[in-house]
């Protein structure tokens, strides 16, 4: 049982646009999300977080909004930039003892010149 | 240099081989872990470890064994390797003591493939 969704297997957006990732999860233990960006041949690193108790969180460009009733978190980048172009993972936990993150599908950015 | 390394970045074998994948790291983190990554399925977490002396299985950690050898270096082994191992495995870190975030540090990647 998938616990973090990302419906969106693929996204293409202009270059300069917002690009909008999506995010879904079932389970209301979860109490801290992630987000990881993934370029080829390389790992994950990680790009911006969000505890349960915020609704939103911003860095940069990047700021990730989290509605805990809908148990949706989306990831928005502004503006977006060739550079962007990656996989993005969000991920899950819950109870910061463990550590442990549950990690989404993925979905692949693209961001046109 | 990099944070997490991981040996070797490329691996083809022969199904029922034995093979290890290494990982180490120079972040000073207590906590390291094991995932692979397959198409459509995101990451997978296999083995993690608190410290050197404790080890715990993740959600797929059948036909996987780790050993902690130091806190900087944690190696994930494949007894008998079989064709659905083929897959990308990270490794990656966390400190224990920055309880306010739980952001894990991810090495490049190993692929395997197994014939």
């Amino acid at each position: 049982d998938q616990q973090v969704k990302q419906n969106s297997p693929s996204l293409s957006v202009q270059e300069g646009r917002i690009s909008i990732l999506n995010c879904d999860y079932t389970n209301s233990m979860f109490d801290y999300f992630l987000w990881y960006k993934k370029y080829p041949a390389e790992g994950p690193t990680f790009l911006i977080s969000i505890s349960s108790i915020k609704d939103k969180n911003e860095d940069g460009r990047f700021t990730v909004f989290l509605n805990k009733s809908a148990k949706h978190l989306s990831l928005h980048i502004v503006p977006s930039q060739p550079g962007d172009s990656a996989v993005y993972f969000c991920a899950a936990t819950y109870g910061g003892a463990t550590n442990k993150l549950i990690f989404g599908t993925g979905t692949l950015l693209a961001v046109q010149p | 240099d990099a944070d997490v390394t991981q040996t070797p970045r490329n691996r083809i074998t022969k199904t029922g081989k034995r093979i290890m994948l290494e990982c180490s790291q120079t972040k000073g983190h207590d906590r390291m872990y094991w995932y692979r990554q397959d198409p459509g399925l995101g990451l997978r977490l296999i083995y993690y470890s608190f410290d050197v002396k404790d080890i715990n299985k993740g959600e797929i950690s059948d036909g996987y064994s780790v050993s902690r050898q130091a806190q900087a270096k944690f190696s994930l082994s494949l007894e008998s390797a079989i064709p659905n191992q083929t897959a990308l495995y990270f490794c990656a870190t966390s400190d224990s003591r920055d309880r306010a975030v739980v952001t894990q540090y991810f090495g490049p990647g190993t692929r395997l493939l197994v014939l």
